[in-house]
């Protein structure tokens, strides 16, 4: 167990619909990293939170959205949602800003678009 | 754009033996590699970062070399079991982190 909690586990929804993915970073931990994993992409970075403010931005869509909230969780906001979105989404987090520090990955949010 | 290379066929070892994974990149220098191990339907799960400087870095049976001139690194498990068996990812770092596809390895015994 890493620490990092994310919720839900699992969402199906529907074309052109939004969704909201949470995350908790491990106690202590001050960034959070968004990922999405699908077969054919691997593992992309999308986003990253430091205290609160935007670090880092990787290949995040428009229709994504992130933040991180005073007690630092965060949240992975996805709209108008297209078949393609359907992913793993993994939360990690790290206890400071650079990115050679340890990582920690959260169990994901396996998203369905139908 | 910066890529990161890993074979994307399974590798099967029996047990006991070393198993080597190869990771390479192109089209950039990162300062720092990183290997995650990731279990299906779970998070990857981080083991041993390697700096552009460093040629090798151990950890009990793990081992990585980075080879700046190949743009190469390897990954090694000494003494395999059947519970290394797992997807191992690469990921290259400079501001971000960029992950390879990963390698399925199959220890048998």
């Amino acid at each position: 167990d890493s620490g990092v909690t994310q919720t839900p586990k699992h969402l199906i929804t529907a074309t052109g619909q939004r969704v909201t993915l949470r995350c908790s970073p491990r106690s202590g931990d001050l960034s959070v990293y968004w990922y999405q994993q699908s077969l054919d992409q691997g593992l992309q970075f999308l986003i990253q939170y430091y205290n609160g403010e935007e670090r880092a931005k990787g290949n995040i869509l428009e229709r994504f959205s992130a933040q991180q909230f005073p007690d630092l969780h965060s949240e992975l906001n996805l709209s108008s949602l297209e078949l393609g979105d359907s992913a793993l989404y993994f939360c990690a987090s790290s206890v400071a800003s650079a990115h050679t520090d340890t990582q920690y990955f959260g169990p994901g949010t396996r998203l369905t678009v139908l | 754009s910066q890529k990161i290379e890993q074979n994307s066929e399974a590798l099967n070892i029996q047990e006991g033996k070393t198993a080597t994974l190869t990771c390479n990149y192109t089209n950039y220098s990162p300062a720092y590699l990183q290997w995650y191990r990731q279990d299906p339907g779970r998070g990857p799960v981080f083991l041993l970062l390697i700096r552009e400087n460093e040629k090798e870095k151990r950890k009990e049976r793990l081992k990585v070399t980075f080879d700046t001139t190949l743009k190469q690194s390897l990954f090694h498990i000494t003494a395999s079991q059947p519970a290394d068996s797992a997807t191992y990812l690469c990921a290259a770092g400079y501001s971000t982190l960029t992950f390879g596809k990963g390698t399925m390895l199959l220890v048998s015994p």
